[in-house]
């Protein structure tokens, strides 16, 4: 079964701008969650999502945004940009069978902000 | 106080002993612990999760959870040095959202 894809793994953006980046969970599954790895704040929880509804939210300014498609697919938007935005994104996907909680992290997606 | 609390490390051991990776949490009311690992520029990888009090074992590793201490730690037993890496635990404080710890920087000697 393949894992979590993520793209792009690597993105150079400038202050102000914005930015998308997108995630493909593991076939079957459809819970998806977003994640910030910084190495001041260490990882961070953004949002997740299930059947293309935002279930729960971290606690990241409005700028940070997401949303979920029929197929699970998932996207993570940032917008003005901001130098602190500067991180590796994660997503990780789940099942949401009964008793199933664990999350499974795609490779990531390298930001940085200049 | 941060909701999970892990020693930095880094935890230095010799090839071939156990290493003992400890974990608090804050909240009582958290249910599912789990312990990623993490190599440099790499993302983490689920290698442990419990759900019930006590210990599972699963190949070298094993997680212990005990709710009324609020403790989980994980045992890796003959430490091999591709298991050095930083290891997170991972707390499931509702609806998918995981609250981790800082991490422990795990180093094995060989």
């Amino acid at each position: 079964k393949a894992g979590v894809t993520q793209t792009p793994r690597y993105l150079i953006k400038t202050r102000g701008q914005q930015v998308t980046l997108s995630c493909s969970p593991i076939s079957g599954h459809r819970s998806v969650s977003w994640y910030q790895q910084t190495p001041g704040q260490g990882l961070q929880f953004l949002f997740e999502y299930f059947s293309e509804t935002q279930r729960n939210k971290g606690n990241f300014p409005g700028r940070f945004s997401g949303r979920q498609f029929s197929n699970s697919r998932s996207e993570m938007n940032v917008s003005t940009l901001e130098l602190g935005d500067s991180a590796l994104y994660l997503c990780a996907s789940s099942s949401v069978l009964a008793g199933e909680n664990e999350q499974f992290f795609g490779p990531g997606t390298r930001l940085t902000v200049l | 106080q941060k909701e999970v609390e892990q020693n930095s490390g880094p935890l230095s051991v010799p090839e071939g002993a156990i290493a003992s990776l400890n974990c608090t949490y804050s909240d009582r009311g958290s249910q599912s612990f789990f312990w990623y690992r993490q190599y440099s520029g790499k993302s983490p990888e689920l290698i442990m999760f419990i759900y019930s009090n006590g210990d599972k074992e699963d190949g070298r590793f094993t997680a212990q959870l005990n709710k009324a201490s609020q403790y989980v730690s994980l045992l890796i037993r003959d430490s091999q040095p591709s298991d050095s890496a930083t290891y997170l635990c991972a707390v499931n404080t509702g609806r998918r959202a995981l609250t981790f710890g800082s991490g422990t920087r795990l180093q094995v000697q060989p």
